[in-house]
């Protein structure tokens, strides 16, 4: 079955520390990757996003993500996080080019000032 | 531009009831995908509208419905509530082409909580 799983629920950083959060997905075919962001009390908006080309991939606010195909995996990552990251991340997989995201669990970043 | 706005913002309904929610889709867009989002959970596909037809849809019973009007604003029904109803609900609107709209951006509206006693 097409599903995406986000390996932590809960990270709690300091501010200054880097940041890694994890994003797996299963095989389906062919995928475009996502990451998602929720800030509190905001609705849904999009980091970053892989169709194809370059496996590393930059969006807004000084995030980037690494698509490695053999692993199956869509890693977020920031060298150095500011308190205003502190929301809510969401991968998410559109396989075979149809219509619906298919999004992991979600992961709560909270980062300490 | 406008962004994606939905209605009503909060709404509270009893098990067995019928619930409508609206969705405005953002200006230029022809397609509408409508999520469930369960607390602690991330959103669930329910169907997606492209052009007033019904262009894929997820795995939620008959009871789950809904409309594309000529203007690509959208309703989300659903009948005969249960308790597990009790979600946020996310409208996206995008740019679709031919039935296929996965390489435009979905935007998000703010959604509507649904909460079923």
């Amino acid at each position: 079955a097409q599903s995406v799983s986000q390996h932590n629920h809960h990270v709690i950083l300091s501010e200054a520390a880097s940041l890694e959060l994890g994003c797996n997905y299963s095989y389906g075919g062919t995928v475009n990757l996502f990451w998602y962001v929720q800030y509190p009390g905001q609705h849904l908006q999009l980091l970053l996003k892989y169709f194809s080309g370059d496996p590393l991939v930059k969006g807004i606010k000084g995030f980037e993500a690494e698509f490695i195909k053999s692993k199956f995996s869509f890693n977020l990552r920031k060298p150095s996080v500011q308190w205003s990251d502190t929301a809510e991340y969401f991968c998410a997989v559109i396989y075979n080019q149809g219509g619906k995201l298919i999004f992991g669990q979600g992961t709560e970043l909270s980062v300490k000032p | 531009e406008t962004g994606v706005t939905q209605s009503p913002t909060h709404l509270i309904k009893t098990r067995g009831q019928q619930v409508t929610l609206r969705c405005s889709s953002q200006s230029g867009h022809n397609t509408v995908s409508w999520y469930q989002q369960a607390l602690g959970q991330g959103p669930q596909f329910i169907f997606q509208y492209y052009r007033e037809e019904e262009n894929g849809r997820g795995n939620f019973p008959p009871r789950f419905s809904g409309l594309q009007f000529p203007n690509y604003s959208s309703e989300l029904n659903v009948n005969a509530l249960e308790l597990d109803d009790s979600a946020l609900y996310l409208c996206a609107s995008s740019l679709g082409t031919s039935g296929r709209s996965s390489y435009n951006e979905q935007f998000f509206g703010p959604g509507t909580r649904l909460t079923v006693l």
